[in-house]
């Protein structure tokens, strides 16, 4: 099945700095990317994804790069603010088989001011 | 719209009780998962529901754990009994379908199973 690396599990920025935060994926098959942001004590939240077809795609300071051929794809958020902390996961699947959404093992983004 | 509802936020109870858990998904998301999250870790699927089918119950440890979703909405997650190491977050969630082209997964907030 699949398996997904993330890197690093911690991570503090200054804010107004920026953050990427990258996974790895091992089923080259997998063509839908979600990221999640999970704050303490609450549900994880869908801030943005990607699927195979597209390189690239941002959303105001979020944007995610997928390089299919390495099997990684990144996060980074670019101005960060103190209410960007959080920990995000990374995950991935192959839709076409309808399997699991494999999740990575998180990592915490501290935003320090 | 209402996102997916789960019940109870928080449940304590002693090793070897039962325990439930209830979860009603969006509107019209034919797809429900149950996830479990350990602490510091990331969700991990335990039963997946294609309308009322368990299409994915691989991860589910069957000897302890059962889920049902009879008429393809709500669902319940049940652990009889429970054991110490049941203690996590035990995540809903619903998706329209299989995750295909603009669908996507949406969160419960969770219920907080604590087993002393």
């Amino acid at each position: 099945g699949e398996n997904v690396e993330q890197h690093p599990s911690t991570l503090s920025v200054q804010e107004g700095d920026s953050a990427v935060i990258k996974c790895t994926y091992s089923d080259s098959a997998s063509n839908y990317f979600p990221w999640y942001k999970q704050e303490l004590g609450k549900r994880p939240q869908l801030i943005i994804d990607i699927r195979s077809n597209v390189g690239e795609k941002k959303d105001q300071r979020i944007a995610v790069t997928l390089n299919k051929t390495a099997k990684h794809f990144s996060l980074h958020i670019t101005e960060t603010q103190p209410e960007d902390s959080a920990v995000y996961f990374c995950a991935a699947i192959n839709t076409g088989t309808a399997s699991k959404l494999t999740f990575g093992t998180g990592t915490r983004l501290q935003v320090t001011l | 719209e209402a996102g997916v509802v789960q019940s109870p936020r928080y449940k304590i109870i002693e090793k070897k009780q039962p325990v439930a858990f209830w979860c009603n998904p969006i509107s019209g998301h034919n797809t429900l998962y149950w996830y479990r999250q350990n602490l510091g870790q990331g969700p991990e699927l335990l039963i997946r529901y294609e309308n009322e089918e368990a299409v994915d119950d691989s991860q589910l440890p069957k000897d302890r754990f059962s889920a049902e979703r009879l008429k393809g909405v709500d669902s319940t997650l049940k652990i009889q009994p429970a054991e110490l190491g049941d203690s996590a977050v035990y995540l809903c969630a619903s998706s329209p379908g299989a995750l295909a082209t603009n669908e996507k997964l949406f969160f419960g907030s969770g219920t907080q199973l604590s087993v002393l």
